[in-house]
């Protein structure tokens, strides 16, 4: 089981909207309404910002959402600020496999 | 207020043993369905295992056989029995709780992570 497919970096100016891409296959995002994302800064724990695909957990900012088509789910930040920088990875249910699978990873510059 | 706090991490020879554990505060511990998920250095996250409340596990193809998750409900602790130990499994690990019946992982608090160094 490989790791869901994400783009290595999206940037962005201040104010402006990105959508990364999360990229698995018919056995895991595109079997199950199981997609979470989850937001990195560097030294800190990992924080949960989408789950279920496109809900969002208490005091996550609206600015924050999430869909899916098919076997690619997406997160959007709207108008971006500086405070976004950081690494967002998303994953997904791959039973009766892996279980749990991560994305690759994307890192988020605000220009 | 919800804390999970790591320890047990060290520098350990290939072929070693170490066990982590995760204590759990501010939360009915037994009612949740835990993880850890690791983060080589340099690289991305990696799940590793779960757990339910009633300790049935899952673990990632890497570590099975290797490894082992556990969990005392009567202290509000996981853990994480590592054996075998492989270069490749030097990283930061993380504890992680999952929002019930959520589908999928949401993890939803994590701890500051305990870090796992093999090398001879």
């Amino acid at each position: 089981q490989s790791a869901l497919t994400q783009p290595a970096s999206v940037s962005g100016s201040p104010g402006q909207s990105i959508t990364i891409s999360c990229t698995g296959t018919s056995g895991d995002v595109g079997s199950y309404d199981s997609v979470s994302w989850y937001q990195h800064h560097p030294g800190k724990a990992p924080k949960l910002i989408i789950y279920e695909v496109n809900k969002r957990p208490s005091g996550v900012s609206d600015r924050l959402s999430g869909s899916k088509s098919g076997n690619t789910a997406s997160l959007t930040i709207s108008g971006l600020r500086a405070e976004d920088e950081a690494d967002y990875y998303c994953s997904s249910y791959a039973v009766p496999t892996i279980f749990y699978v991560l994305g690759t990873g994307t890192k988020v510059t605000v220009l | 207020e919800v804390q999970l706090v790591e320890s047990g991490g060290d520098l350990v020879q290939p072929g070693g043993s170490l066990r982590l554990s995760c204590a759990a505060s501010g939360f009915t511990f037994s009612s949740f369905e835990m993880n850890w998920v690791r983060q080589a250095p340099g690289k991305g996250l990696e799940w590793v295992s779960y757990i339910t409340g009633d300790s049935i596990a899952r673990y990632t193809d890497s570590v099975k056989g290797r490894f082992t998750i556990s969990r005392d409900n009567a202290k509000n602790s996981l853990f994480l029995q590592m054996n075998s130990l492989r270069a490749e499994d030097t990283a930061l690990y993380y504890c992680a709780r999952e929002i019930p019946n959520c589908v999928g992982d949401c993890l939803d608090y994590w701890g500051q992570g305990t870090l796992v160094t093999v090398s001879p």
